[in-house]
């Protein structure tokens, strides 16, 4: 049962082009949002978030944009650059549990930037 | 200003051995959460501590796994009795109280032969 899809497992894109993955859950207890980056045989870095009370939250060439009637988010790189390349992964986070802030992941998307 | 630390980074176990996973999260961090990682999957909440408490183990099998962390020293993920399924790459998060955002460790790689 995958509360958080992923469905496309790559993509890849032209340097300096837009980069956007996509991501969507169906548990609607969920209000807050991350997305993490990750490179082969290191942790999950986290790169961005959003919590359901916005739409949208912007930082640097990373956007996040939240539709919360579709169940739907998506992260947008502009421009994308050959170091954006890794794995990305979106997270999804239930406030409403106390100080419990468990995260649920998709399986992920694997960003390629070619030069 | 050391992030989250685990080690070992690789571990090699045989059947039926005990695996120990050792977790140090970053200063000020009082609340640490344990994730797997199978292969080709996304990452699967395990459990969730605090100093000396388990908040939530939910994602913890029944059987053979255990997690601690103690007032003193690293927190700690046991697994006995390993099996080859148990093979994965097992991660820790820190955060300090009230954030929801995670710091996570680069991953001890388990390996069961």
């Amino acid at each position: 049962d995958q509360q958080v899809k992923q469905n496309s497992p790559s993509l890849s894109v032209q340097e300096g082009r837009i980069s956007i993955l996509n991501c969507d859950y169906t548990n609607s207890m969920f209000d807050y949002f991350l997305w993490y980056k990750k490179y082969p045989a290191e942790g999950p870095t986290f790169l961005i978030s959003i919590s359901s009370i916005k739409d949208k939250n912007e930082d640097g060439r990373f956007t996040v944009f939240l539709n919360k009637s579709a169940k739907h988010l998506s992260l947008h790189i502009v421009p994308s650059q050959p170091g954006d390349s890794a794995v990305y992964f979106c997270a999804a986070s239930g406030i409403g549990g106390g100080s419990n802030y468990k995260l649920t992941f998709g399986k992920g998307t694997l960003l390629t930037v070619n030069p | 200003n050391a992030g989250v630390m685990q080690n070992p980074r690789h571990l090699v176990r045989r059947r039926g051995q005990e695996a120990r996973l050792r977790c140090s999260p970053m200063k000020g961090h009082s609340h640490v959460y344990w994730y797997r990682q199978l292969p080709e999957e996304g990452l699967k909440f395990m459990v969730y501590l605090q100093k000396e408490n388990i908040i939530d183990e939910s994602g913890m099998p029944k059987e053979r796994f255990s997690a601690e962390f103690p007032k003193e020293g690293p927190s700690i993920l046991r697994i006995q009795q390993v099996v080859r399924g148990d093979s994965a790459a097992y991660f820790c998060a820190s955060s300090p109280l009230g954030t929801i955002e995670q710091f996570f460790g680069p991953g001890t790689r388990l390996t069961v032969l």
